[in-house]
């Protein structure tokens, strides 16, 4: 089945600090990928669309600078937490669509990042 | 972010029997539905989905039904088990787009 990694499952960071996250498609090539956060007991909010070799889609409320989005290949796209703040701790997840599949067919989720920001 | 749940609703079953889990969606325009279980500290797994112009869909132990008019999904579990306690999301994708927006989820708790 559709494999993706994510990497690092967990992460603790000093404030003001950078932590890059990345999420790799194993076994499929992923033209779009997206970022999910989490909070505890809570669903997923979508955070951004990243496309491959093309700018990402950010959500409303989602500030770009803090979070960059690089889709350099068809098989990983990478999350970047600039100048983290113990407000950015929580649980991202990124996900990602088989790009043969078409539109209509489901996300395959990494195991999330636990990032905390001390 | 276009869901955001807060507090999971939980779910109480007996081991052995059927649970059902329901789900209201947001928008008419949505052509496809999933339903992912979640457990924690994991990243959502893939359940069983379907498309718009269904309105039942029958997995391994589990069904979905799909009520359009009035924008409702659930998720039915034949003879729940220890391993299927978990939160469970339904998830949309929007026609217009390619984005695929989580419901507030349900915590299923199984008990012996």
């Amino acid at each position: 089945g559709a494999v993706v990694s994510q990497h690092p499952s967990w992460v603790i960071c000093k404030s003001g600090t950078s932590v890059k996250i990345e999420c790799r498609s194993l076994d499929f090539q992923a033209t779009t990928m997206f970022w999910y956060r989490q909070f505890p007991k809570q669903s997923l909010m979508l955070m951004a669309t990243s496309n491959e070799g093309s700018k990402a889609t950010y959500e409303q409320g989602v500030e770009k600078d803090k979070f960059l989005i690089n889709h350099a290949s068809l098989t990983l796209s990478t999350l970047t937490v600039t100048s983290a703040h113990p407000e950015d701790s929580s649980f991202y997840i990124c996900s990602a669509r088989d790009g043969s599949r078409g539109r209509n067919s489901p996300l395959h989720f990494g195991n999330g990042t636990r990032l905390t920001v001390t | 972010g276009e869901s955001v749940g807060l507090h999971l609703p939980t779910l109480s079953v007996q081991e052995g029997d059927n649970s059902i889990i329901n789900c209201a969606y947001s928008n008419s325009a949505s052509d496809y539905f999933i339903w992912y279980k979640q457990e924690s500290g994991k990243g959502p797994q893939f359940i069983i989905d379907i498309r718009s112009n269904m309105d039942k869909r029958q997995g391994q132990r589990v069904t979905v039904l799909l009520n359009k008019t009035v924008k409702h999904l659930s998720l039915q579990i034949a003879a729940t088990q220890p391993g299927d306690s978990a939160v469970y999301f339904c998830a949309e994708i929007l026609n217009r787009d390619d984005k695929i927006i989580f419901g507030k989820g349900t915590r299923l708790h199984i008990l012996p």
